[in-house]
């Protein structure tokens, strides 16, 4: 079984200024994915990065990048030069083993204050 | 836009009915995944089918029940509706089985009154 937990309902930042948005996840599997997923307003669900556990370099994608600690089951999101229309609730979710279902945390909730 | 089409948007009945949820998924995709979104239980997975089969499930009530067609697309079948059921359902669609991510539709807002 798979557990994803996201310590922080609510997160703020300035316009231009860098967040981190945290999640630890627990899993047996020895094979898995780490995902960080978008939902504005929209409801619509949107992949921002995801990241191979037996790879040892963190993900990166434009403004959004990982800290991706294997031994400590963390997997932080940090978005730099914050812009408004990255407010949003940010789910973390992991997948593995024989399916690729995905669980996912509770979601953070972010606010981009201009 | 995913790829991944739903429908309906939204959807108002009342308790005791049936409904049915609609989902294609993108172009080549074999795998379909339902998931339901409520505000005290956040988002669960339902079901997953895999080229016509289903392969794995989670949190699906008995009531509800799901089918991949021949040509792909998944129906959800909601029926014996109560005021919980209310929520987002989401349909994602994947490659295959592994390592690749999910693309979501834009979900389908469920009222039950």
């Amino acid at each position: 079984a798979q557990t994803v937990t996201q310590s922080q309902p609510e997160m703020s930042v300035q316009e231009a200024e860098t967040v981190t948005l945290s999640c630890t996840y627990d899993t047996s599997e020895s094979d898995y994915y780490l995902f960080w997923y978008k939902q504005p307003p929209s409801r619509q669900m949107i992949l921002v990065i995801r990241q191979e556990a037996y790879k040892q370099q963190n993900a990166t994608e434009n403004r959004f990048s990982v800290n991706f600690q294997k031994a400590a089951k963390s997997f932080s999101l940090k978005i730099s030069d914050s812009q408004l229309g990255d407010a949003a609730m940010y789910f973390c979710a992991s997948s593995g083993g024989s399916n690729y279902k995905l669980t996912f945390g509770k979601g953070t909730l972010l606010t981009v204050n201009p | 836009d995913s790829g991944v089409t739903q429908t309906p948007k939204h959807l108002i009945t009342a308790t005791g009915q049936r409904v049915t949820l609609r989902c294609s998924p993108r172009s080549g995709d074999l795998s379909v995944y339902w998931y339901q979104q409520s505000l005290d239980q956040g988002l669960q997975f339902l079901i997953q089918y895999y080229n016509g089969e289903e392969r794995a499930k989670g949190n699906i009530l008995e009531r509800f029940s799901a089918q991949q067609f021949p040509d792909l697309h998944s129906e959800l079948n909601l029926s014996s509706l109560e005021l919980g059921d209310s929520a987002l359902y989401f349909c994602a669609s994947s490659p295959g089985l592994y390592n690749s991510p999910l693309h979501f539709g834009n979900g389908t807002r469920l009222t039950v009154t």
